[in-house]
């Protein structure tokens, strides 16, 4: 079993629509970080949270430290909002264990 | 966008070659990181370095090695390229451990 866990693997949806793309990890981390794969292949790095909450223009992370699940939201999605969106959990100081990404494509 | 190039960015070649692949960085991080992405696998730590000419080993160092001499460079060699080797590598770079990293545009590697 993966020590990193998202879901789901693939989601297509049309523009607008409200998207959410989950992520349950197994060990304890530091911090949780969710990144962007464009089609293109260029890795972004979208938030970096600990605790709580963070919002970046229509994208939205959130934790749950408890239940081990962090969670990325879409609010009004659109086609260039297509990517691959990938969970990474830290651990100590410098490793970084990468879920599987979610295949994320917003038709028109 | 950080300063970060890879070359090259895509290269074929034969099994048994030595292959290098170089990072460099015009952010003055003190740490770099060689990352492998494969089909069903997420991105797995190759080596990172903590400094100049310090450097340790991730999850799948196996038939590579790496050096840094100076800041801004960061070298990936694969002694003798095998079929498994096959990926796309992304090199990383962050201001301290527990930062967050920042990726370069990635090489592709087929070994024939």
């Amino acid at each position: 079993k993966n020590e990193v866990e998202q879901s789901p693997q693939n989601l297509t949806a049309q523009e607008g629509e409200f998207i959410t793309i989950n992520c349950s990890y197994s060990v304890g981390i530091s911090a949780l970080h969710w990144l962007q794969q464009h089609p293109g292949g260029g890795i972004v790095s979208l938030f970096m949270l600990s605790s709580g909450k963070k919002k970046h223009g229509r994208l939205i992370a959130t934790i749950n430290i408890q239940e081990k699940h962090s969670s990325l939201h879409i609010t009004a999605s659109h086609p260039r909002d297509s990517a691959v969106y990938i969970c990474a959990v830290r651990q100590g100081a410098q490793k970084l264990v990468f879920g599987q990404g979610t295949r994320l494509t917003i038709n028109p | 966008d950080a300063g970060i190039t890879q070359s090259p960015r895509h290269k074929v070649t034969e099994t048994g070659t030595p292959v290098t692949l170089r990072c460099h960085q015009t952010e003055n991080h003190r740490y770099m990181y060689w990352y492998r992405q494969d089909p069903g696998h997420g991105l797995r730590l190759i080596h990172y370095s903590y400094g100049v000419k310090d450097t340790d080993k991730g999850e799948v160092s196996d038939g590579y090695s790496v050096s840094r001499s100076k800041t801004e460079d960061f070298l990936l060699t694969l002694e003798s390229a095998t079929s498994s080797q096959t990926s796309v590598y992304f090199c990383a770079i962050s201001e301290a451990g527990a930062y967050e990293q920042y990726f370069g545009p990635g090489t592709r590697l087929t070994v024939t």
